[in-house]
């Protein structure tokens, strides 16, 4: 069974820098394909980009300016940069797995970043 | 971007329903369509993939068919564990995009 969890500071400050981390248990990052979703309070949900097991990555056109994803595979983590953040960055940020052509099938628990000053 | 559409928004039912909902994508997505359950403070849960396939330990009141553009989710006997917010996602092309989610309450 795989596991991840997110961790972010709760609280950002507007045009600073949103730093999250996602450590995955009971699977690789070396494997498959790693996810950062999110979804603002009381609204959908937006897939904001992955990095694959062989360090390929692949941003939403809406956030491409903004984002920064990356690997850290000694520690099984990855993580989220997003720069420049304002308070429509406010959101629940998960981080989930899939496999090529397949869903997210394993989610973490999700992580309520709040942008205010 | 592929525009994932659903409807209804909201559906009100009552348990023992039969529920269904409707995701349009704007341009062919083949089969390439999951649905998802999300429930108050929690992390969705897959529920159907590849439009039809009814993912490991899901309930078989769950189904969902469909392809090209217009997919449907059904739940043939509503139980009180189901209310909740579904969502559809496609993965047929970059960005993956979701729908805006079905709230289905009593």
């Amino acid at each position: 069974q795989v596991h991840l969890q997110e961790s972010a500071p709760g609280l950002v400050k507007p045009s600073e820098t949103l730093p999250l981390i996602c450590t995955v248990s009971g699977g690789s990052i070396s494997r498959d394909y790693w996810s950062w979703i999110r979804q603002p309070p009381g609204k959908g949900l937006e897939w904001i980009g992955f990095i694959s097991f062989s360090g390929n990555i692949n941003y939403n056109p809406s956030l491409k300016s903004r984002v920064t994803i990356s690997s850290d595979k000694s520690n099984n983590q990855f993580s989220l940069r997003l720069t420049s953040v304002t308070a429509a960055d406010t959101a629940v940020y998960y981080c989930a797995r899939s496999r090529a052509w397949s869903p997210f099938d394993f989610w973490g628990q999700g992580i309520l970043v709040t942008v205010s000053s | 971007d592929i525009q994932m559409t659903q409807s209804p928004s909201t559906l009100s039912a009552y348990e023992g329903d039969r529920v269904t909902i409707t995701c349009r994508a704007s341009q062919s997505i083949v089969d390439w369509l999951a649905w998802y359950q999300q429930k108050p403070g929690k992390a969705p849960k897959v529920l159907v993939y590849k439009a039809s396939t009814l993912q490991t330990g899901v309930p078989s009141r769950f189904s969902g068919s469909g392809s090209g553009t217009e997919f449907t989710l059904t739940i043939s006997s509503l139980q009180p564990d189901d209310f909740a917010t579904y969502y559809c996602q496609q993965y047929n092309d970059y960005p993956w995009t979701f729908g805006q989610g079905t709230k289905v309450e009593v």
